[in-house]
């Protein structure tokens, strides 16, 4: 049972461009809904979080919007840039499993100068 | 502070061959992890560690052995490797059990013919 969705798989925007990624989770226990970013050949980062106390949450040019009663999340990058294509995953976590991560299957973004 | 360092960074095994990849961490996290990518799937737990001498099973353990004799230290053994076992291998840890960011290593890719 897959308990994060992300869609879409891969995505191709111009510079300039807004790249937006969602994914939306089953488990209602969840309290913690992060996004890492991995480049080719490195380990994913974190790259920015989110909890179901707000509804958005916003560094620089990435925006995480969160909609609880949809059980659902975005990133919004604004402004993309090449240096911006990566592979981005979402995750989320409970405190109730020791904020033990489970991920999205994961977003492969190109940038197009 | 060389962060999450992983040993090797490739190897090819012959099917029913065994190894055991190492995971070293510097700032004395409490939390690690093992995860495997393969294309498509995203990140998936195969075992953790909650503090040195305890490990405990992830979402995918079958066929992985795990060790955390040192806190530093968190080593993943494959004890009769299969071509299933062919994938990306992410060490991470993470501070505390309250504490939600995990920093991953570099990877490990094992090729298993």
């Amino acid at each position: 049972q897959q308990q994060v969705k992300q869609s879409p798989q891969s995505l191709i925007v111009q510079k300039g461009g807004i790249s937006i990624i969602n994914c939306a989770y089953e488990n209602t226990a969840f309290d913690y809904f992060p996004w890492y970013q991995q480049f080719p050949g490195k380990g994913p980062a974190l790259l920015i979080a989110i909890r179901p106390d707000v509804s958005e949450k916003k560094e620089g040019r990435f925006t995480i919007s969160f909609n609880k009663s949809a059980k659902q999340f975005s990133l919004h990058i604004m402004d993309s840039q090449p240096g911006d294509s990566a592979t981005y995953f979402c995750a989320a976590s409970s405190g109730g499993s020791n904020y033990k991560l489970t991920f999205g299957k994961g977003t492969l973004l190109t940038v197009n100068p | 502070n060389a962060g999450v360092t992983q040993t090797p960074k490739f190897r090819v095994l012959k099917t029913g061959q065994s190894m055991t990849l190492l995971c070293a961490q510097d700032m004395n996290h409490e939390y690690m992890y093992w995860y495997r990518q393969d294309p498509g799937m995203g990140l998936r737990l195969i075992h953790y560690s909650v503090g040195e001498g305890t490990t405990a099973k992830g979402e995918v353990p079958d066929g992985y052995n795990v060790s955390r004799l040192k806190k530093q230290n968190f080593l993943l053994g494959l004890e009769s490797a299969a071509p299933s076992q062919t994938s990306v291998y992410f060490c991470a840890s993470k501070l505390t059990a309250y504490t939600n960011e995990q920093f991953f290593g570099p990877g490990t890719r094992l090729t298993v013919l």
